[in-house]
């Protein structure tokens, strides 16, 4: 069975930093393309962050372009959200996603906010 | 972007009756290989969305059969036969034809 957990969010101030994990089971990082979603408080659902699991090509959303960046570790089955200057803006739940949003981590609660 | 717009934004509906949400997309979302990325979402609560329908009219495993997707180009529906208390929530569509993927507004089901 599939399972994607995701962790590091948490409270950060604006231009501040966070690191968001996500571990998963039941398939290989490295053969899935992976994806982060995020949905801030009361708004839509919106892609933000892509990585391939073939080639590992990353994409970006031009909303956290040059902020944010996904990257994976095969050995340790996981993927990551590396996310820079962060702005008040970014506050919402993330989600680690698998390809075509097939299956859902439980989301992890991003704040920004001083 | 392609930009999804959903309607109508708030369904009130009666239990064991039918209801319909449209999406329609600002471009076609026939991708260069010949399908088309549509895809329908489930949100309860406080929960994660779930996955319903894929390539326009393809269900989930586990998805039940009273749901329905189906639509070309720019214009697609779900439609769920007869509604019951579990399918209470908002329903997002989203293509994944064009960078960037782009989900609509949403579509909040509520029980009259």
């Amino acid at each position: 069975e599939v399972y994607l957990v995701e962790s590091g969010g948490g409270l950060a101030q604006p231009g501040g930093s966070l690191r968001l994990s996500c571990a998963v089971s039941g398939f290989s990082v490295s053969t899935y393309d992976m994806n982060w979603v995020r949905q801030a408080p009361g708004k839509r659902l919106e892609w933000i962050s892509y990585i391939s699991g073939r080639s590992g090509a990353v994409w970006h959303a031009g909303s956290v372009e040059g902020r944010f960046t996904i990257s994976r570790d095969n050995a340790k089955n996981s993927l990551y959200l590396q996310m820079n200057s962060l702005r008040v803006e970014d506050t919402a739940v993330y989600y680690c996603v698998r390809g075509h949003m097939a299956d859902w981590g439980q989301g992890t609660l991003v704040t920004v906010s001083s | 972007d392609v930009v999804m717009t959903q309607s109508p934004l708030s369904l009130p509906v009666t239990l064991g009756q039918p209801a319909s949400i449209s999406c329609r997309s600002s471009q076609s979302l026939v991708h260069s290989d010949g399908k088309t990325y549509l895809f329908w979402f489930h949100q309860r609560p406080g929960q994660s969305p779930r996955r319903l329908i894929y390539e326009v009219s393809n269900r989930d495993s586990g998805v039940p059969d009273r749901f329905s997707g189906s639509g070309s180009g720019t214009d697609f529906t779900l439609k769920i036969s007869r509604v019951e208390t579990e399918d209470i929530g908002v329903y997002y569509c989203m293509q994944g034809s064009h960078w960037l993927w782009t989900f609509g507004q949403g579509t909040e089901v509520e029980i009259k």
